[in-house]
């Protein structure tokens, strides 16, 4: 089944320490990209890559870092979390280059720093 | 740069009565256009999507949109909606020319009560 997987689905956490979120996904897909999503807020994304190695802010990057060693990874790091990066995460990944289609969400990752 | 406007952040309606939720988009060049369901603890599904040709687009759930391109619109409706209907709904846009971002509106919340 084509599908984007993140991992945790709920994590909660303590102001300053390190977590990733894993997302993986399995169409081969070259681009994928983070939104958090938050009350009145609608979707904002974090960062987006287009490729291995190609990576790029999104609207709200501030706080986190992202990588992509592999085509199918994109893991979100929080270096050191705060109480405003209390969110629902969502990864997401597009096949390129198209314009016509829309993206393949994960089930998402609600994450709470206290 | 392009942006979506959804005005109504929620949307409540008796069960089996006509909804309509509004999508207006402001763009500078032509777009394709998105609506994505949100269940409760769930991911972001693609509803239905219009690229080009014939302006109504429908999904397989009954509901349907249709482009309108001098109003900037893209409303999502369904003449009988039923409980499980109730979710968050997002309208997106995405420009037609080469690859670009989705960029989301803040979503509407429908509310279907009996």
């Amino acid at each position: 089944e084509a599908q984007v997987t993140q991992n945790p689905r709920y994590l909660i956490t303590v102001t300053g320490k390190k977590l990733t979120v894993t997302c993986s996904q399995n169409m081969n897909h070259e681009y994928m990209s983070w939104y958090r999503q938050d009350p009145g807020l609608g979707l904002r994304q974090i960062y987006y890559s287009m490729n291995v190695e190609v990576t790029d802010k999104g609207d709200v990057p501030e706080g986190y870092k992202v990588s992509r060693k592999e085509k199918r990874n994109f893991p979100l790091i929080l270096e050191s979390p705060s109480p405003n990066q209390t969110s629902l995460y969502f990864c997401a990944s597009s096949p390129l280059p198209t314009g016509a289609g829309g993206y393949t969400f994960g089930s998402g990752t609600r994450l709470t720093v206290v | 740069a392009q942006s979506v406007t959804q005005l109504d952040s929620q949307v409540p309606v008796f069960e089996e009565a006509p909804v309509e939720l509004r999508c207006n988009y402001s763009s500078s060049v032509s777009v394709y256009l998105f609506w994505y369901v949100q269940y409760p603890n769930q991911g972001l599904q693609l509803l239905l999507k219009y690229l080009s040709g014939s302006t109504l687009v429908e999904s397989i759930n009954g509901f349907e949109a249709e482009f309108n391109k001098s109003q900037t619109s893209f409303h999502l409706r369904k003449p009988s909606v039923h409980i499980s209907d109730t979710a968050e709904y997002f309208c997106a846009a995405r420009m037609n020319t080469g690859f670009q971002k989705l960029v989301f509106g803040t979503g509407t919340r429908l509310l279907v009560s009996p």
